[in-house]
């Protein structure tokens, strides 16, 4: 089983500021990263998927980057909104199949 | 587009039953692969199915099994039930491999959560 932390756990920002958080993975045998958005009561949305060390992706106001070299990716949101609460799942897939799942970051926007 | 639909939404069943669970993909898609998440835990991944196929297996025990039929449908089997097999259990399908899923990702359904008593 691999390990694969994100940090912070939890984290309430006022909306207008920006954040950010990170996903930590094994460095070896990199296939991608997937970045997802789990809001409450939905499904897992998918966000990103990554595959190249220094790849930079952005959706809106979400980006991501990546550094497979260390074994982290980060995820950034600008000027955060209340719709933007959820919980932010990153998954390391490891050989063709394999998704490793973080347990998340839970994101509040206060209004 | 229909999106990922499992069914039922919910289950209640006692210790030592087994239960299946279904899974219908988004039409075209060839893969499907099943989660576990309990209170506390990220997503588990259980296995991953491609034409029919078993991919990949994750750390759980046998009494979890799966399979996928030619339409792409899979269905997730749970036997002697435990009352730790009480999750939400995610599937989520794909046309391709993870890597190959420029912009896309898995497309996951809304879940099916059991409760064993």
């Amino acid at each position: 089983i691999l390990n694969v932390e994100q940090s912070p756990q939890s984290l309430h920002v006022q909306e207008g500021d920006s954040t950010n958080f990170t996903c930590s993975f094994p460095s070896s045998n990199f296939y991608a990263l997937h970045w997802y958005r789990w809001e409450t009561a939905k499904s897992p949305e998918a966000l990103f998927v990554m595959t190249l060390n220094g790849d930079e992706k952005k959706k809106g106001r979400i980006s991501a980057t990546l550094n497979t070299k260390e074994g982290y990716s980060y995820l950034y949101i600008k000027g955060s909104q209340p719709e933007d609460s959820a919980t932010y799942l990153c998954a390391f897939i490891v050989g063709a199949n394999n998704l490793f799942f973080g347990t998340g970051t839970r994101l509040t926007v206060i209004p | 587009k229909a999106g990922v639909t499992q069914t039922p939404r919910y289950l209640i069943k006692t210790r030592g039953q087994q239960v299946t669970l279904s899974c219908s993909p988004i039409s075209g898609h060839r893969s499907v692969s099943w989660y576990q998440q309990t209170p506390g835990q990220g997503l588990q991944f259980l296995f991953e199915y491609f034409s029919e196929t078993q991919r990949n297996k994750g750390n759980f025990p046998g009494r979890f099994s799966g399979r996928q039929f030619s339409n792409s449908r899979s269905e997730m089997n749970v036997s002697t039930l435990e009352l730790g097999d009480s999750a939400l259990y995610l599937c989520a399908s794909s046309l391709a491999s993870p890597k190959q899923l420029e912009g896309g990702g898995y497309t996951f359904g809304s879940g099916t959560r059991l409760t064993v008593v």
